[in-house]
């Protein structure tokens, strides 16, 4: 079965420090790969997508993210953190199997704190 | 383009009552995704529709059902409320196409129900 593991639930880093936030999946099949932000009561805000092209995909605000396959990992990263990064964060994977492309599945979720 | 809207923002319902959720795509946007989100599960898939079709489905009961129009407005429907039914509920709509192939998901706010 396909899944989406996220290791960290809170992780808390200084402004202008580096964001490392991590996620591993498993897939049977060659997955496309997500991170979406959320704020506060809003919904998910898409930060970027690896779909089997270029393994190194950046995204917006700055964050960018690797596909590995040999670690099944694709880990977000952003060089600098700023206070208006702290949010929860969400990977997830779709598949390119029949009726399947139009369903995420997500991990937990990391929840970003930002001290100054 | 206008975003994703869902409709109402938040509501109260007491058990057993049923309660009905609207969701408008972005314009074009031939698919529609729902999905919950509580603190203890997660963002967890319920259906997709396209087209007016269900053309995939979470592992919800009975009680969660959908439906699509022919604009691609999307509704869906919880009957006999229970307590474990308060959660996030959030849409999201894509362009659709093939049916295996991800696309990119853009969300809507949610709307968020209350069961008393």
């Amino acid at each position: 079965a396909q899944s989406v593991t996220q290791l960290g639930s809170h992780v808390s880093v200084s402004e202008g420090a580096l964001v490392l936030l991590r996620c591993n999946y498993s897939s049977s099949v060659p997955p496309y790969l997500f991170w979406y932000v959320q704020y506060p009561n809003q919904g998910l805000q898409l930060l970027l997508k690896y779909t089997s092209a270029a393994t190194l995909v950046k995204g917006i605000n700055g964050f960018e993210a690797e596909f590995k396959k040999s670690e099944t990992s694709f880990h977000l990263t952003k060089p600098s953190a700023h206070m208006s990064d702290a949010a929860e964060y969400f990977c997830a994977v779709s598949l390119m199997i029949y009726n399947q492309g139009g369903k995420l599945i997500f991990g937990q979720g990391t929840e970003l704190s930002v001290k100054p | 383009k206008a975003g994703v809207t869902q409709t109402p923002r938040y509501l109260i319902k007491t058990r057993g009552q049923q309660v009905t959720l609207s969701c408008s795509p972005i314009s074009g946007h031939r698919s529609v995704s729902w999905y919950q989100q509580t603190p203890g599960q997660g963002l967890q898939f319920l259906f997709e529709y396209f087209s007016e079709t269900q053309r995939n489905k979470g592992n919800f009961p009975g009680r969660f059902s959908g439906r699509q129009f022919s604009n691609s407005r999307s509704e869906m429907n919880v009957s006999t409320l229970e307590l474990g039914d308060s959660a996030l509920y959030l849409c999201a709509s894509s362009p659709g196409g093939l049916a295996g192939v991800p696309n990119e998901q853009f969300f809507g706010p949610g709307t968020r129900l209350t069961v008393l």
